[in-house]
């Protein structure tokens, strides 16, 4: 069965410091990875993906994303974390094999809270 | 920049009553989707449309929901017979295309559903 975790529910940082968000996933064959980030009362805005390519990607907001195949994670980090980060973080994978082309699997999300 | 718009943001119905919840997606998208997240659970995927049919669909998209694009701007999702369990964040998202699945989903703000 496919699917993504993010083993932490809260990432609390500090203004300044770098983070990371983790996300591991299980799919079979090659995975598209996506991050997401909601702010309260709004949608998911897209951050980043890995299709192929170079294991680190550079996404909006000064993100960027690691992968692993190995360890099968996807990691979100950010090398200066500002307050205006504060926000949900969810992890996606779309698997093109065994079906599902079209759907998103999500991670259940975690919360980064980035103090001044 | 293009946004997916979805409409009303909180919509408030009767059990056993039919509820229509409008979206508009980004205008050279093809291909529209529809999730949920129920209050504290993760994102969850519901049903995909191209080419004005179903392209694939949960387990959780059963009978007493349905999706139409009545015209060349609007998807909707209508829910014929409201449980109290449909209570969520319902999100519509779409993308430029699906089958190589390397285009992210832009996703709207989201209706909130409260069934009494």
């Amino acid at each position: 069965a496919q699917s993504v975790a993010q083993p932490e529910d809260q990432v609390n940082v500090a203004e300044g410091n770098p983070l990371t968000v983790k996300c591991t996933y299980s799919v079979s064959g090659n995975p598209y990875l996506f991050w997401y980030v909601q702010y309260p009362n709004r949608g998911l805005q897209f951050l980043l993906k890995y299709i192929t390519g170079d294991n680190l990607v550079k996404g909006s907001y000064g993100f960027e994303a690691e992968f692993n195949k190995s360890q099968t994670s996807f990691h979100l980090k950010k090398p200066s974390a500002l307050v205006s980060d504060s926000a949900l973080y969810f992890c996606a994978v779309r698997s093109m094999f065994s079906g599902g082309y079209n759907k998103l699997i999500f991670g259940a999300g975690t919360r980064l809270a980035v103090h001044p | 920049e293009p946004e997916v718009t979805q409409t009303p943001s909180h919509q408030v119905t009767q059990m056993g009553q039919e509820v229509i919840l409008r979206c508009v997606p980004i205008s050279n998208h093809l291909y529209f989707y529809w999730y949920r997240q129920i209050l504290g659970q993760k994102v969850e995927f519901l049903v995909s449309f191209y080419n004005n049919e179903i392209s694939e669909k949960s387990e959780i998209f059963d009978d007493q929901f349905s999706v139409e694009r009545p015209d060349g701007s609007n998807f909707t999702l209508k829910i014929r017979s409201t449980k109290l369990e449909d209570s969520a964040m319902y999100f519509c998202a779409s993308s430029e295309e699906a089958g190589r699945g390397n285009q992210p989903q832009h996703f709207g703000d989201g209706t909130r559903l409260s069934i009494l």
